[in-house]
């Protein structure tokens, strides 16, 4: 099956800095999603992103299929930007999308 | 709108009880469900998936069972509960292939 892995694993910064998350999957997928699990565990979605940019506010994220990988941008972090952040991919072109969670980069923002 | 309920929230179990966990769906039809487990607070891994009524999909073997009774609910369940079935776990869904999944707020397991 595919491989989901995320770069860096953890990640600390001043509130204020920008910060780029690293997404890599080890083959075509049809589904791919940048989720933000704060410190409640409630997992929020941020961007469903198989291919192309999308931007939303602070963030934005590139998925460029060709070369498997993708990139989640954090302009201007908040403290409240911190928790982990999680890439999930699917290969699935038919029934359901059986989403491949890469290990998170847990991201520390201090005031 | 579309939202999803999961309960309980936590829920502390002895060591060969039963368990049962149920998620719902409102504002939608014939969705696809998903049952994920996330252990020591990293990485989530897919247990079960419903395309209809009374069609479930296993993707890892162990102690665990779903059921999918009406369109929109989907229940996981255990005769037997193992110290190793704790975990956080979610509940998700889907319109259909090549659509987002959305999640629930999870249930925390914790077998004493």
């Amino acid at each position: 099956g595919i491989q989901v892995e995320q770069s860096p694993p953890d990640l600390i910064l001043q509130e204020g800095a920008n910060s780029t998350l690293r997404c890599n999957f080890s083959d075509s997928v049809n589904n791919l999603q940048w989720f933000h699990q704060n410190p409640w565990g409630q997992l929020i979605n941020l961007f469903y992103i198989p291919s192309g940019t999308k931007q939303n506010g602070r963030l934005s994220a590139t998925t460029v299929a060709t070369e498997r990988y993708s990139l989640l941008y954090i302009s201007s972090s908040q403290t409240t930007d911190s928790g982990v952040y999680f890439c999930a991919a699917s290969t699935d072109r038919q029934g359901a999308q059986k989403l491949v969670f890469g290990q998170g980069t847990r991201l520390t923002i201090n005031p | 709108s579309q939202t999803i309920h999961q309960w309980p929230a936590t829920l502390v179990q002895p060591v060969g009880s039963p368990l049962s966990l149920e998620c719902t769906v409102e504002g939608t039809s014939n969705p696809n469900l998903y049952w994920y487990r996330q252990a020591a607070g990293r990485g989530l891994q897919l247990l079960f998936y419903s395309v209809g009524i009374g069609q479930i999909s296993s993707e890892v073997p162990q102690n665990l069972s779903a059921s999918r009774p009406q369109d929109r609910q989907f229940i996981l369940s255990s005769k037997k509960l193992l110290l190793s079935d704790s975990g956080f776990y979610l509940c998700a869904w889907s319109r259909a292939r090549n659509q987002p999944q959305h999640f629930g707020d999870g249930t925390r397991l914790s077998i004493l």
